[in-house]
């Protein structure tokens, strides 16, 4: 069974610019959550979708916004991007929330803002 | 505001000896607790977790023991092995049923040395 996947897993832009990331659930998951990882803040969490709508959502600003299709792949997009918002940016997925120790992380993708 | 929080960045213990890992909450709605251990370049992986209702929970070499009334929980992993060289994190869960929204701390590295 495949893992969550997340494309890209490197990128960099520059201070203004915006960007996509993407996830891919295991098969069958329903349930995709958005993480950032910072330095000394550790895994702060952005939002969670489930069955294409937002569940929950965190502290973050607006111009972090997120969606899922029906076939349960999520994007996370981030607009006019800050210098704070270089971070690692992990996904999990999972069937439900019964039983969260079965929510699955992808291996993240490294944001680096110049 | 740091609702979950790991005091220690670091930890350097020798092979075979107990390695304990501390983590502090403040929110007396959190309702159950997991540990995530993650490698570089891999999203974090779940370890162990415990219900509230429990105050020690056991997995081969990991145990994982809470206080609700000092609102503090810790990780126990005996022996210690080099391959448990990884960054830890602990994270709650409130009592809000139908999500995968966890809060974490910031971490704690731990460097299992011969």
């Amino acid at each position: 069974k495949a893992g969550v996947t997340q494309t890209p897993r490197y990128l960099i832009k520059t201070r203004g610019q915006q960007v996509t990331l993407s996830c891919s659930p295991i098969s069958g998951h329903r349930s995709v959550s958005w993480y950032q990882q910072t330095p000394g803040q550790g895994l702060q969490f952005l939002f969670e979708y489930f069955s294409e709508t937002q569940r929950n959502k965190g502290n973050f600003p607006g111009r972090f916004s997120g969606r899922q299709f029906s076939n349960s792949r999520s994007e996370m997009n981030v607009s006019t991007l800050e210098l704070g918002d270089s971070a690692l940016y992990l996904c999990a997925s999972s069937f439900d929330s019964t039983r969260i120790e079965t929510q699955y992380f992808g291996p993240g993708t490294r944001l680096l803002v110049l | 505001d740091q609702q979950v929080k790991q005091n220690s960045p670091s930890l350097s213990v020798q092979e075979g000896r107990i390695s304990i890992l501390n983590c502090d909450y403040t929110n007396s709605m959190f309702d159950y607790f997991l540990w995530y251990k993650k490698y570089p370049a891999e999203g974090p992986t779940f370890l162990i977790s415990i219900s509230s209702i429990k105050d020690k929970n056991e997995d081969g070499r990991f145990t994982v023991f809470l206080n609700k009334s000092a609102k503090h929980l810790s990780l126990h992993i005996v022996p210690s092995q080099p391959g448990d060289s990884a960054v830890y994190f602990c994270a709650a869960r409130g009592r809000t049923y139908n999500t995968d929204k966890l809060i974490f701390g910031t971490g704690t590295r731990l460097q299992v040395f011969p």
